[in-house]
């Protein structure tokens, strides 16, 4: 069984330039989440999905920040503008249900020079 | 916040078992154990999860102190590839509770 896939693996851009990350969850895990890690930290959630809903998005910037997940399965995570600040590993995790053990993706790391 | 205190790394000898403290004194009767693991440069990996009793799985066991206060995780017999970053998590089962990430604990497991 496939896990959960993130694209891409690394990123580079410039500062106020757009990003976008990708996640396809696990067939069938109706809870997705995004998570943002910054160097030496644990992850600190920015959004999560019930199927199409986010029903937890408090912590997500969401001046620069936004998120999609059209149809309930794949999500996508934009930043526009970026900023130097924004240099971290994006991990995409997806659950069957919510409470249950999260899986997460290899997560995309993201330089903003 | 995070709602545990872990050490901030260990080492483990291989071979040998590998314990891994965590304290949760604010625990509340309904908040679970959650432990996950984070081999660099990968996302973090599920290992375990109790309530009140000791959990075994094929990975680890998973040991809480009768006042659930504290836990402890073992790796019983510890190898190279368990060398990563240990995150022990407190999260309730209500339906608005995602895990809540803090440093965790870096084990290095040095042959």
């Amino acid at each position: 069984e496939a896990g959960v896939v993130q694209s891409p693996r690394y990123k580079i851009i410039e500062k106020k330039q757009p990003v976008a990350f990708w996640c396809n969850p696990i067939s069938g895990h109706n809870t997705l989440y995004w998570y943002l890690q910054n160097l030496g930290q644990g992850p600190e959630l920015l959004i999560r999905y019930e199927n199409e809903e986010a029903v937890d998005d408090s912590q997500l910037p969401k001046d620069r920040f936004s998120a999609e997940r059209l149809k309930g399965v794949d999500s996508t995570l934009k930043i526009q503008p970026a900023e130097l600040g924004d240099s971290a590993v994006y991990l995409c995790a997806s659950s069957l249900v919510m409470n249950t053990e999260a899986f997460f993706g290899q997560g995309t790391r993201l330089t903003v020079v | 916040d995070a709602k545990t205190t872990q050490p901030p790394s260990m080492d483990c000898a291989e071979g040998r078992a590998a314990n891994l403290p965590c304290n949760h004194s604010t625990i509340s009767g309904n908040e679970y154990v959650y432990w996950y693991r984070q081999i660099h440069s990968q996302g973090p990996q599920y290992i375990i999860h109790g309530l009140k009793n000791n959990e075994t799985n094929e990975m680890a066991s998973l040991i809480i102190t009768e006042d659930r206060k504290s836990s402890t995780l073992i790796l019983p017999h510890a190898t190279l590839r368990d060398t990563a970053v240990y995150y022990c998590i407190v999260r309730g089962n209500s339906g608005n509770t995602p895990l809540v990430f803090g440093k965790g604990t870096r084990l290095s497991v040095i042959a």
